[in-house]
């Protein structure tokens, strides 16, 4: 039962560098997010997906970009990765995004150099 | 704006007493507001929500619409109680959103 499932879990990456944060669940939900958290600000909302071929922006969207071409999976694309994106990244799920509960992955902590 | 408030980022308390920890939120229409907490080391997790007015692992709360508050309490903390708790509101208006406070990071002393 696996649930949401982010790769990698740790990363290093230089400024500049690009890279795609892997998200996928078996849940079959409809909904998928992706947050950052960092210290003393708590999770905020990056992007977001209603249902395949479907995003939209969260809080800071700035300097990631999503797609959802299944249901299953919703990666998160940096394009040229900068200091101020070092964070731990959560993916979540949940069924329709209403009042259901949400489901997270593991995070994926992420350090720009 | 709609948003939580979370005024404590450290509580601490000793095994047995009691514990609060404080949320409230800015939200015009009904409030549809949760409890997530991680654990070290642990995926962040439901807690509890509001509609379902359940009481999991001993915590309770309650939705106070006059103080705009969503309080999360325990009458007698545990040890494994220690972890960062996070209020989230459901935001509605075209696709529906979890907003989350800034969290508060409990520590039960033994």
């Amino acid at each position: 039962n696996a649930g949401v499932t982010q790769t990698p879990k740790f990363q290093v990456l230089k400024t500049g560098q690009s890279m795609t944060l892997q998200c996928a669940q078996d849940m079959n939900h409809e909904y998928m997010s992706w947050y950052r958290q960092d210290p003393g600000m708590g999770l905020r909302l990056i992007h977001y997906s209603v249902g395949a071929g479907i995003t939209d922006q969260g809080e800071v969207p700035n300097g990631y970009n999503v797609s959802r071409s299944t249901t299953e999976d919703f990666p998160l694309r940096l394009l040229s990765a900068a200091p101020s994106q070092t964070s731990v990244y959560f993916c979540a799920s949940s069924r329709d995004g209403g009042n259901t509960e949400a489901f997270f992955g593991q995070g994926t902590r992420l350090t720009v150099v | 704006a709609q948003r939580v408030t979370q005024p404590e980022k450290l509580l601490s308390v000793f095994k047995g007493a009691p514990v609060e920890l404080k949320c409230n939120y800015s939200y015009s229409g009904s409030p549809e507001l949760f409890w997530y907490v991680q654990y070290s080391r642990q995926r962040l997790q439901l807690l509890l929500r509001h509609i379902s007015r359940e009481s999991i692992k001993g915590f309770t709360a309650d939705l106070n619409k006059g103080e705009t508050s969503f309080h999360l309490k325990k009458p007698f903390a545990q040890e494994e109680d220690s972890a960062m708790y996070y209020c989230a509101l459901l935001r509605r208006g075209g696709s529906e959103k979890l907003v989350f406070g800034k969290g508060t990071k409990l520590t039960v002393n033994p």
